[in-house]
This record gives structure tokens, sequence and C-alpha cells, in this order.
């Protein structure tokens, strides 16, 4: 079945220095993929998203790379504040774009 | 406030006990989608709705669980007989019909505790 699942469960990083997350997928049929940041307390938030079609697509200092050759996805983020910190979930979007499926997340400790 | 709003946010019961969650998606939203997340994990889907119609279930849907949109507006989920194993945060999320990442907004969660 579908899977998408992250390698670290946790990541420390110093303020100011890149954060970067990985994510890996299992159907190689997906051609949407979201990243969301999740709050202690509150619903999962919309980062950024990349389409099958684009290997790298940039944010407002985030980025994310999609490597389909090895089903791999990164979240890139520059200058890591305190403010970052949370739990990242990389997500497929299921055909016809009605259902999401997470991973299982990355805690982001961004230390001051 | 135009966001996804949940009610109650935290909802604590005993086993055997039904309880019954409402989620209001943002007003011109016509897809409307059901998630549970347990500690750790990412949400996992368990139904959605485009307008009233209910368009797919889970298998994580037990028969104990009911959703509703009877207006194509607010939705409700029951959980009948609740069991430990249904203590989580549920999602509710609402999208447009072509609704994508950037145009899918979640709400707060309602947590539920069954003792």
């Amino acid at each position: 079945g579908e899977s998408v699942g992250l390698h670290l469960p946790t990541l420390s990083v110093q303020e100011g220095d890149n954060s970067i997350i990985n994510c890996a997928y299992s159907n190689s049929a997906s051609d949407y993929f979201i990243w969301y940041k999740q709050e202690s307390g509150k619903g999962p938030q919309f980062i950024i998203d990349i389409r099958s079609n684009m290997d790298k697509r940039q944010g407002q200092r985030v980025t994310v790379l999609l490597n389909k050759t090895v089903k791999h996805l990164s979240l890139q983020i520059a200058a890591t504040q305190p403010g970052d910190s949370a739990v990242y979930f990389c997500a497929e979007n299921g055909a016809g774009g009605f259902k999401t499926i997470f991973g299982a997340g990355t805690r982001l400790f961004v230390k001051a | 406030d135009t966001g996804v709003s949940q009610d109650p946010r935290h909802k604590i019961t005993k086993r055997g006990q039904n309880v019954t969650f409402r989620c209001d998606p943002i007003s011109e939203h016509n897809r409307l989608y059901w998630y549970r997340q347990t500690l750790g994990q990412g949400p996992e889907f368990l139904t959605y709705f485009q307008n009233e119609a209910q368009l797919e279930k889970s298998r994580l849907l037990s028969d104990r669980f009911s959703a509703e949109r009877p207006k194509g507006s607010f939705s409700t989920l029951e959980i009948q007989r609740t069991e430990q194993g249904d203590s989580a945060m549920y999602l509710c999320a609402s999208s447009l019909v072509a609704g994508h990442g950037n145009n899918f907004y979640f709400g707060p969660g309602t947590r539920l505790l069954v003792l």
C-alpha cells in the first residue's frame, strides 16, 4: 500500500542554521507532495507543495526538493528561527486531490 | 474568524459512552474531511464529504463511527460505545472542490481521551 515516511523522528538545530528534514515515499505513482507544519495544540498548516514534474520549489525561507528516482522528498528551512520549532509532516495528495496521506512526522527543535 | 473551527476542543469520556464532535468548515468550501491523529503519528484519513454527500470512508472508520454533513455546511462525527483505543486527536479540514495542499485547511482538532 501507499506509505509516506520520515527518516528521523527528531532534529535539533541551532538558531540561524539551516534545517533539512527528509522524507521517503513508496508510491511511485504519487504526483503531488506537500509539507505541513504542526505546532502543539494546532492542526497542520500548509508550508509548501511540489508536483512530480518539478524537482525543486522555493518559498519564503523554505525549499522543497523532490528526487523521484529514489522517491525522496526534503524540506530545507533557511536561517531556522525559534518559531520554526514544530512537527513537520510530508504528505502525498491522492488521486483526485481528495485524500492526503501523511507520514509520521519529524519534530524540529531550535536551540537559541 | 474565517478558519475551520471544531467543538469541543477537548473531551474526556468513560469507555462505553457516546461522543459527538462538530466541525464548521470555511464557508465557501464544499469539501470536508475528518482525520484522526494519535500521538507521534501523522493524521490518518477517516472520511470526506463533497457538499452533503459522503464520498469515501476509510477502513479505520468502524461501525461505531458515523459522520454526517446534513446541509453541506457543518459536519458531525459520532463515536458510539467508545473504547480506549479511540483516544486521539480528531482533525477536520476543508477545501474547495479542486483543493490541493495550499487550499486544504485544518481545524485545531478535538482531543478525545477515553478512560
